[in-house]
């Protein structure tokens, strides 16, 4: 069963980048079937996406989030990664990373993020 | 993009009671139409995929239908861990920018 796992910092400060990883194990992201992706989840509100990578290196972004946003992957390590620059208060969330196909079927446990000086 | 409108935002029901959700999409996005349970401090979970096949280890008790712009989840007959909220999510510029709607919170009458 595959397991995912978020990791990185949990605080931020304004203007600089945030960056997490997403450690996947008990299934390879190489397999090709999957798009391997990022949401995150602002306090008590909805859910939002970020975007998403295939093992070969193809990323769709949020159109919103786009300009700031860098997903990346690493298949010899089986992690992903997400960057995003120049953050302020309103980046403050809850992000989890996830395995997607016809529907994001695994999900990390979430990691959260504060951005504050 | 496409919007998602989710209604009721809460929904208050008992045990036992059913349970009808919707989500109406601001055009059409066929089938492609997903829906995820989240519980408080819990990432989601994946119910239904292409508006109405159970993710796997789904209970019968949960149902998906429609197409196009109008869809519902149904739960048949709530259970005390169905209390939770629900978002749905389409997926019809896959692997383009699927978007979530706003949720409807389940909870306990």
């Amino acid at each position: 069963q595959v397991h995912l796992q978020e990791s990185g910092p949990g605080l931020v400060k304004p203007s600089q980048t945030l960056s997490l990883t997403c450690t996947v194990s008990g299934g390879s992201i190489s397999s090709g079937t999957y798009y391997w992706s990022w949401i995150r989840q602002h306090p008590g509100k909805g859910l939002e996406w970020i975007g998403h990578i295939y093992y070969s290196g193809s990323t769709y972004y949020n159109a919103s989030l786009k300009s700031r946003v860098t997903i990346s992957v690493d298949t010899s390590k089986n992690q992903f990664s997400l960057r995003l620059s120049s953050v302020t208060a309103a980046d403050t969330a809850v992000y989890y990373c996830g395995r997607d196909s016809r529907g994001m079927d695994a999900w990390g446990q979430g990691t959260t993020v504060t951005v504050s000086s | 993009e496409i919007v998602l409108t989710q209604s009721p935002a809460t929904l208050s029901l008992s045990p036992g009671e059913r349970a009808t959700l919707s989500c109406r999409a601001s055009q059409s996005v066929s089938i492609y139409l997903a829906w995820y349970q989240q519980k408080p401090g819990q990432a989601p979970r994946l119910l239904i995929f292409d508006a109405s096949n159970r993710a796997t280890g789904i209970p019968a008790r949960f149902s998906g239908s429609g197409s196009g712009t109008d869809f519902t989840l149904t739960i048949s007959s709530l259970e005390p861990e169905d209390f939770a909220v629900y978002y749905c999510q389409q997926r019809s510029n896959w692997p383009r920018e699927p978007t979530f709607g706003g949720g409807t919170k389940v909870e306990i009458k």
